[in-house]
């Protein structure tokens, strides 16, 4: 079964400063994955996604992530955070291929001090 | 981008009442919608998936007669919490998909 465990329950970095959010997956086959983010009384928004091209995925707001076979791993990451980086991101893992069904890590609650 | 809405933003209903969530893709064509749950600073749970003119499928611990969901057409699905109750209250969640997986701002229930 697929599934994505996320090491971090809560990051917390000072403004400027590089962003590091852990994720790892399970995954009996080649996976889809995914990094949304979610602000307070917004809807998710897809930040990039992953689908077996290239390792490194960029993705909007300066953020990206490497897909590392070898260590089952998907760590999204910044090198300057915003204030307006301050949100819930969950690393998500797509079920089955050719279909649209996902399953969510825990989330990882990123604050931003200035 | 695609924008998926819902309606309504946040509603408090008396228990035992029935209350409806629509979920509608405002400018795009979606055959399928997903409902997800999401308790409080937990993770999402997929419900069920939606597809326009059929029966939704529901994962497994979902009663699909308490959560009825109709896809009457390409842009709207319905959730209906039938006699809810409170541990019903959450923040439920639905998403359409074109080539990516578009999410509405969610609708926060409280069952009184």
């Amino acid at each position: 079964a697929q599934s994505v465990t996320q090491l971090d329950s809560h990051v917390s970095v000072s403004e400027g400063t590089p962003v590091l959010l852990r994720c790892n997956y399970s995954s009996s086959y080649s996976p889809s994955l995914f990094w949304y983010v979610q602000h307070p009384n917004k809807g998710l928004q897809l930040l990039l996604k992953y689908t077996s091209a290239a390792t490194l995925v960029k993705g909007i707001n300066g953020f990206e992530a490497e897909f590392k076979k070898s260590e089952t791993s998907f760590h999204l990451t910044k090198p300057s955070a915003h204030m307006s980086d301050a949100a819930e991101y969950f690393c998500v893992v797509s079920v089955i291929v050719g279909t649209d069904k996902l399953i969510f890590g825990t989330g990882t609650r990123l604050q931003v001090f200035p | 981008g695609a924008v998926v809405s819902q309606h309504p933003s946040w509603v408090i209903c008396k228990s035992g009442t029935s209350v409806k969530i629509e979920c509608r893709s405002l400018d795009f064509q979606a055959t399928t919608m997903f409902w997800y749950r999401q308790f409080p600073k937990q993770s999402l749970m997929l419900m069920a998936t939606s597809n326009e003119g059929s029966k939704a499928t529901y994962e497994q611990g979902v009663e699909k007669d308490k959560f009825l969901i109709n896809h009457a057409s390409l842009t709207l699905s319905t959730l209906t919490v039938t006699s809810a109750h409170p541990e019903d209250s959450s923040f439920y969640i639905c998403s359409a998909t074109t080539d990516t997986q578009y999410f509405g701002p969610g609708t926060r229930l409280t069952v009184l």
